[in-house]
């Protein structure tokens, strides 16, 4: 079946730009979170999603990021006046359920680029 | 709170060598312990878990012995290919759902 999507793959934006990832999960599955995997500093959490709840956001950097995720499906992430910091690839993960045996599948990836 | 310390690569191996790569973690409670793979050009897949003390994960020949006592999780395969060249994470999930990651050590097997 259809694994975790992500799009666009690749994304090069100016620095100030706001810029929109989305994350379409395998289907029915109700968890979906959202991870950064920066050169040198490998992968960190950015938020979590029941349903179109989210539950912990903890991960989020800084109020520029921001996500939601609609239907119980598909999710954007979006970061609005993009810095260079904020370069990195975004995965983007779903689970059939919340909760530690549930194994997360990860899709491929949206490098961002913000010159 | 939870983390995850691994050995930094790069790590060169001949084809048939014997692999050790080092995960120790810090977490309150129970976690549940992962070993995740990540191909040149593909995305992260899970290679194998634990999900308590003393269990062993395997998957195509690699394995990974959950151990309480000294708080790690050290992969091993007996005898590599090239094809095992790849990035591998160790992770864990305590507590509730989110995962956390350690740097993740490259490993790069020559013929």
């Amino acid at each position: 079946g259809a694994g975790v999507s992500q799009s666009p793959s690749n994304k090069v934006t100016e620095k100030g730009k706001d810029v929109e990832l989305r994350c379409d999960p395998i289907s029915g599955h109700t968890a979906l979170y959202w991870y950064r995997q920066s050169l040198g500093q490998g992968l960190e959490f950015l938020i979590y999603f029941q349903g179109n709840s989210a539950p912990d956001k903890s991960g989020l950097p800084s109020d520029r990021f921001s996500a939601e995720r609609t239907g119980g499906s598909v999710s954007t992430l979006t970061i609005q006046r993009t810095q260079q910091e904020d370069s990195a690839v975004y995965l983007c993960a779903s689970s059939r359920l919340a909760g530690d045996y549930n194994e997360q599948f990860f899709g491929p990836g949206t490098r961002l680029t913000v010159l | 709170g939870n983390s995850v310390t691994q050995m930094e690569g790069p790590v060169t191996l001949s084809e048939e060598a014997f692999l050790t790569i080092n995960c120790t973690y810090t977490a309150t409670g129970y976690p549940s312990l992962f070993w995740y793979v990540q191909y040149p050009g593909e995305g992260l897949q899970l290679l194998l878990k634990a999900t308590k003390a003393d269990d062993k994960g395997s998957n195509k020949g690699f394995e990974a012995t959950y151990r309480k006592e000294t708080t790690s999780f050290h992969l091993e395969k007996g005898s590599v290919q090239v094809s095992d060249s790849a990035v591998y994470f160790c992770a864990l999930t305590g507590g509730y759902q989110k995962v956390t990651f350690g740097i993740g050590t490259k490993l790069q097997v020559i013929p």
